[in-house]
């Protein structure tokens, strides 16, 4: 399978600030990278679709202002949350997905990132 | 439209015993079904995978789920649970045709197993 990495593992900040959290693919090239959020004893919400070189696809409710995606290259994307606040405190989980007929559908996971806002 | 139901959000068994987590789901195409685990502050790890091949899917560390279409279920079995088995473990749909959720995954709410010595 692919080998995720999520950097930071884990953020405390400031309400107020921006935190970028990068998601790479380590051993394969992904054009599709997706974002989830998970809330405390609670499943996994997707967030967004990065899509590599075009504007990542917001699920209903998510605020693309809020959370800015950029997939620039075929091996990074980031999660920028601007302007945290409390409620943006959150598990923050990155996938990419292998595209083929045998494995169809299946995404691979990074080990998460941990935001907290103060 | 894709959804997928967990139907116990706690399972408790003891060790050695036969685990069961329920799963049904409901999709519009052909679905591609996962269960997933996660321990605590990790990130999610594959356990097994349904791709309209055998209907009988068996995983990681002697898992296994049945893929029933009469039944829209996908339920996790285990014929022994070990201490190392507690974790919360989430089950997947995946649409694999049309749609606007094609190809995006749908978590079921979670079920976190406990295993007692």
């Amino acid at each position: 399978g692919a080998v995720v990495s999520q950097h930071p593992s884990r953020v405390i900040c400031k309400s107020g600030t921006s935190v970028k959290i990068e998601c790479r693919s380590l051993d394969f090239q992904a054009t599709t990278m997706f974002w989830y959020r998970q809330f405390p004893k609670k499943s996994l919400m997707l967030m967004a679709t990065s899509n590599e070189g075009s504007k990542a696809t917001y699920e209903q409710g998510v605020e693309k202002d809020k959370f800015l995606i950029n997939h620039a290259s075929l091996t990074l994307s980031t999660l920028t949350v601007t302007s945290a606040h409390p409620e943006d405190s959150s598990f923050y989980i990155c996938s990419v997905r292998l595209v083929g007929t045998y494995v169809r559908n299946e995404q691979f996971f990074g080990p998460g990132t941990r935001l907290t806002v103060l | 439209a894709q959804s997928v139901t967990q139907l116990d959000s706690h399972v408790s068994v003891s060790e050695g015993t036969p685990v069961l987590l329920r799963c049904n789901y409901s999709s519009s195409y052909s679905p591609s079904l996962f269960w997933y685990v996660q321990h605590p502050n990790k990130g999610l790890q594959l356990l097994l995978k349904y791709t309209s091949a055998a209907t009988l899917v068996k995983g990681i560390n002697g898992f296994e789920a049945e893929f029933k279409k009469s039944e829209t279920s996908f339920h996790l079995t285990k014929p022994s649970a070990h201490m190392s088995d507690a974790a919360e473990y989430f089950c997947v749909v995946s649409e694999n045709a049309g749609g606007t959720s094609y190809g995006k995954l749908t978590f079921g709410q979670g079920t976190i197993l406990t295993v007692h010595p």
